[in-house]
């Protein structure tokens, strides 16, 4: 069965201190990795795609690696505003149209 | 740029009432998506909609009706709502077909069903 987790599911940083989130997936026909950051009371906003192992992203203070059964999100001294939940969604091949699996996200915190 | 719209915000109903939410794009988007959050659940997809006049249920479409109006508008129609209804409704946009690309997200419309 396809299944995304994220882990930790919450995560208490002090300003500076740098981490990384974890988002690992068995699906079959990976086609695609996306992270997204969403604000309380917000949508989700796109950050990164990823479509092969190896392959990295980076975005200010965020950077994004992908393995065959894995992507990591680091975040390289986080700032109070860095604070949101990190969704990572995987998308996979399915026939006539592909899917695409959302995990629970990771609860980021970043005290200053 | 508004980028997607979604009204209501916020809508309490009572059990048995109908509602419709209602989203629109300026994007040019093909593709639209309904999805709901509920908490320690990953997004949800309800229905999709990847050009004008196609539709196709997605992971949780019971309960729901959907219309693509034209390009812009996609709304979400709850025909007899449910306490189990209670979520938050996220409408979404795409220039490529099925998360093929990333996902334009609203804000939100937050339903509560008693």
């Amino acid at each position: 069965e396809d299944q995304v987790t994220q882990s930790p599911e919450a995560l208490r940083l002090q300003e500076g201190e740098s981490s990384s989130l974890n988002c690992s997936y068995t699906v079959s026909g990976l086609r695609g990795l996306f992270w997204y950051r969403q604000d309380p009371g917000k949508g989700p906003e796109f950050l990164f795609t990823l479509y092969s192992a190896g392959e990295e992203k980076e975005k200010e203070r965020l950077k994004a690696t992908l393995t065959k059964k894995e992507s990591f999100l680091h975040i390289t001294a986080p700032k109070p505003e860095d604070s949101a939940t990190y969704l990572c969604a995987v998308l996979r091949y399915g026939g006539a149209t592909n899917k695409l699996i959302f995990g629970t996200g990771t609860l980021l915190a970043v005290q200053p | 740029n508004a980028g997607v719209t979604q009204t209501p915000k916020f809508q309490v109903l009572k059990t048995g009432q109908s509602m419709t939410l209602q989203c629109a794009q300026d994007m040019n988007h093909n593709s639209m998506y309904w999805y709901r959050q509920d908490p320690g659940m990953g997004l949800r997809l309800i229905y999709y909609s990847a050009s004008e006049g196609t539709t196709d249920k997605g992971e949780v479409p019971n309960g729901y009706n959907v219309s693509r109006l034209n390009k812009r508008e996609f709304s979400l129609r709850l025909e007899s709502a449910a306490p189990s209804q209670t979520s938050v409704y996220f409408c979404a946009s795409s220039a490529l077909a099925m998360g093929a690309g990333e996902l334009f997200f609203g804000e939100g419309s937050r339903l509560t069903v008693l």
